[in-house]
């Protein structure tokens, strides 16, 4: 199973920007708990998303998850200079076992 | 509040053996329903799931890892650990931990602040 993503996107501040994460094998669903994690190079991820569309304590809520046709997507509303980071989806596979997307730059600019 | 912590040799020899340990403080790894992964990142990369224990021992690998990954633990020192045999530079990175719970789904809900491994001679 391989998973596709946006390798970098960029937006410009006060604009919308989707990051998408689709699968080779088929169709992205909520069963897959699609989940988004923000990250510094360097530093731990942050999860941001949850369970599809939930957002983790503290995101603000210019950040929203969902599932656009086939993929699950991460948009963010309203972009800011601070939201420049790396951000990387992760769907569960089942008995533990998940698999990430390569990961996306974003860049507000 | 739940804490990871990876420790573990920084640089390894090609062809010998990684060696990493997770230690978990604020919540055990005998909770029930929940599983513990090791995730790494090469330099410039994103983030590749190397494995998973759940509370009850058994244990999930990647694929393409099979034969080289062990994912053990220790439910007396609430410890979990990584085992990769016959590393190569390719196995080069940061080493997270990690919980995979059970909130509304699955999702990595707890990290540590990761383990920079270097393999060379």
């Amino acid at each position: 199973t391989v998973v596709t993503q946006e390798p970098s996107v960029s937006v410009s501040p006060g604009g919308t920007v989707t990051v998408t994460c689709g699968l080779t094998s088929g169709s992205v669903s909520t069963s897959l708990y699609p989940s988004w994690y923000q990250q510094t190079p360097g530093q731990a991820p942050r999860t941001i998303i949850y369970g599809t569309n939930i957002r983790s304590s503290g995101v603000p809520d210019r950040f929203s998850g969902s599932i656009v046709g086939d993929k699950a997507a991460l948009t963010i509303t309203g972009a800011q200079a601070e939201d420049e980071f790396d951000y990387h989806c992760v769907f569960y596979m089942g008995s533990g076992s998940v698999v990430f997307g390569g990961g996306t730059r974003v860049t507000v600019l | 509040q739940l804490r990871l912590q990876e420790s573990g040799p920084g640089l390894v020899k090609p062809s010998e053996i990684l060696s990493l340990t997770c230690s978990v403080s604020g919540g055990s790894i005998s909770s029930p329903g929940l599983f513990w992964a090791w995730i790494r990142q090469p330099p410039g990369k994103g983030l590749e799931w190397l494995g998973s224990i759940f509370y009850s021992g058994s244990t999930k690998y990647k694929a393409s890892l099979e034969g080289r990954v062990t994912i053990s633990a220790d439910k007396s020192k609430n410890d979990f650990f990584l085992s990769l045999t016959s590393v190569t530079a390719a196995d080069t990175g940061v080493y997270y931990c990690a919980r995979l719970g059970a909130r509304s789904g699955w999702d990595f809900d707890s990290w540590g602040q990761g383990v920079l491994v270097t393999v060379s001679s």
